[in-house]
């Protein structure tokens, strides 16, 4: 069975862009999450998609957002790009919450 | 409350030691557990997992050891190999958040 996947793998960007990162979930779940990891802060959860529905959102600004398909694929989105933002971003699924898989990620640069 | 990283802790050993990587978790109402490995350039691998109603669960080559009372995880590696050198992470849980809290994470390094 497939793992789960990320696209792009790298990405730099400029402060004030936006960014759109995708995440393919192993076949069968249905659960997404997302989560930011800095060597300051460590693995900070984003959100959580089940069913297409957001089910829990973290302590991060309203700039980061994310939706989920029928087909269980999940994008987030990070608007109005800060350097701070600059993090590997990891996207976790599950067949509901509990044991969660990771991708491979996408390291986001901003310049 | 959710867990900051700082610093990484550190534990170096020698090939074919047993290592002991120990975590201490926030929330007394969390009831799952779950210990990942991640290295350089990779995510988050799961290893193994344990619920509140368990003391010690054995996997391959690996033991999760709980203790509610002072509420603190650990994870036993048996005879470590190069292979084993990356940076683990513990997580905490919930019964109805769907989030996992993860720990700081310790910087696992095997000599050969």
């Amino acid at each position: 069975k497939a793992g789960v996947t990320q696209t792009p793998r790298y990405l730099i960007k400029t402060r004030g862009q936006q960014v759109t990162l995708s995440c393919s979930p192993i076949s069968g779940h249905r659960s997404v999450s997302w989560y930011q990891q800095t060597p300051g802060q460590g693995l900070q959860f984003l959100f959580e998609y089940f069913s297409e529905t957001q089910r829990n959102k973290g302590n991060f600004p309203g700039r980061f957002s994310g939706r989920q398909f029928s087909n269980s694929r999940s994008e987030m989105n990070v608007s109005t790009l800060e350097l701070g933002d600059s993090a590997l971003y990891l996207c976790a699924s599950s067949r509901d919450w509990e044991t969660q898989y990771f991708g491979p990620g996408t390291r986001l640069l901003v310049l | 409350g959710e867990s900051v990283g700082l610093h990484l802790p550190t534990l170096s050993v020698q090939e074919g030691d047993n290592s002991i990587i120990n975590c201490a978790y926030s929330n007394s109402a969390s009831d799952y557990f779950i210990w990942y490995k991640q290295e350089s350039g990779k995510g988050p691998q799961f290893i193994i997992d344990i619920r509140s109603n368990m003391d010690k669960r054995q996997g391959q080559r690996v033991t999760v050891l709980l203790n509610k009372t002072v509420k603190h995880l650990s994870l036993q590696i048996a005879a470590t190999q190069p292979g084993d050198s990356a940076v683990y992470f513990c997580a905490e849980n919930k019964a109805g958040s769907e989030k996992l809290v993860f720990g700081k994470g310790t910087k696992l390094t095997v000599n050969p």
